[in-house]
């Protein structure tokens, strides 16, 4: 059974930085793509970050560009999101999603449960 | 960025009744390997995302055979041929064709 697993979350004051972790098993990790999206409270979802098998290759949307890195040890099975410079609007639940094998615009078939990040002072 | 545009944004709906949700985007979601990347998600309420289908109209495994898509270019359709009680939620279009991949807004499914 696939399972992802998000942890890391929590509180954090504007300016500060965080490391999300994401733990995989059920498939074989280094055989595909991963993403990170995430959900605002009460809002909808916004695409964050892919990376490719090898870590090769790996984009980012611009609200986190620069901020934000995604990493994986395959070697773990893990997937990472190192977030700094962190704002308000980066509130939100964090999931870590399963793409596809040759990274095509299909989505994520699997998703974790989401780890909540909450940016205050 | 693409924009994905999903009406209407509340559908309470009747069950064993069909619903239908409509998704535009800003630019043709046609890539360059001849590909139509639209997929839709279900959300159901405090769930994490589910993929329903991918590729416009590839329905996931296990997704019950009463959600079906359609469309083409900038213009897509889910339907629900008979909603269950199990289909509230809401539900996102989402193009992965060009980069940053974006949602639209969601349209929240309800039983009247």
């Amino acid at each position: 059974e696939v399972q992802l697993v998000e942890s890391g979350g929590g509180l954090v004051q504007p300016g500060g930085s965080l490391r999300l972790s994401c733990a995989a098993s059920g498939f074989s990790f280094s055989g595909y793509w991963m993403s990170w999206v995430r959900q605002a409270p009460g809002k909808g979802l916004e695409w964050l970050a892919n990376i490719k098998q090898d870590g090769s290759e790996k984009y980012y949307v611009d609200s986190v560009k620069g901020r934000f890195t995604i990493s994986r040890d395959n070697a773990k099975n893990s997937l990472y999101l190192q977030m700094n410079s962190l704002r308000a609007d980066d509130t939100a639940v964090y999931y870590c999603a399963r793409g596809g094998i040759y990274g095509s615009g299909i989505g994520a078939s699997y998703w974790g449960q989401g780890t909540l990040v909450t940016v205050s002072s | 960025d693409v924009v994905m545009t999903q009406s209407p944004l509340s559908l309470p709906v009747t069950l064993g009744q069909p619903a239908s949700i409509s998704c535009r985007s800003t630019q043709s979601l046609v890539y360059s390997d001849g590909n139509t990347y639209l997929n839709w998600f279900q959300q159901r309420p405090g769930q994490s995302p589910r993929r329903l289908i991918y590729k416009v109209s590839n329905r996931d495994s296990g997704v019950p055979d009463r959600f079906s898509g359609s469309g083409s270019g900038t213009d897509f359709t889910l339907k629900i041929s008979r909603v269950e009680a199990e289909d509230v939620g809401v539900y996102y279009c989402m193009q992965g064709t060009h980069w940053p991949w974006t949602f639209g807004q969601g349209t929240k499914v309800e039983i009247k």
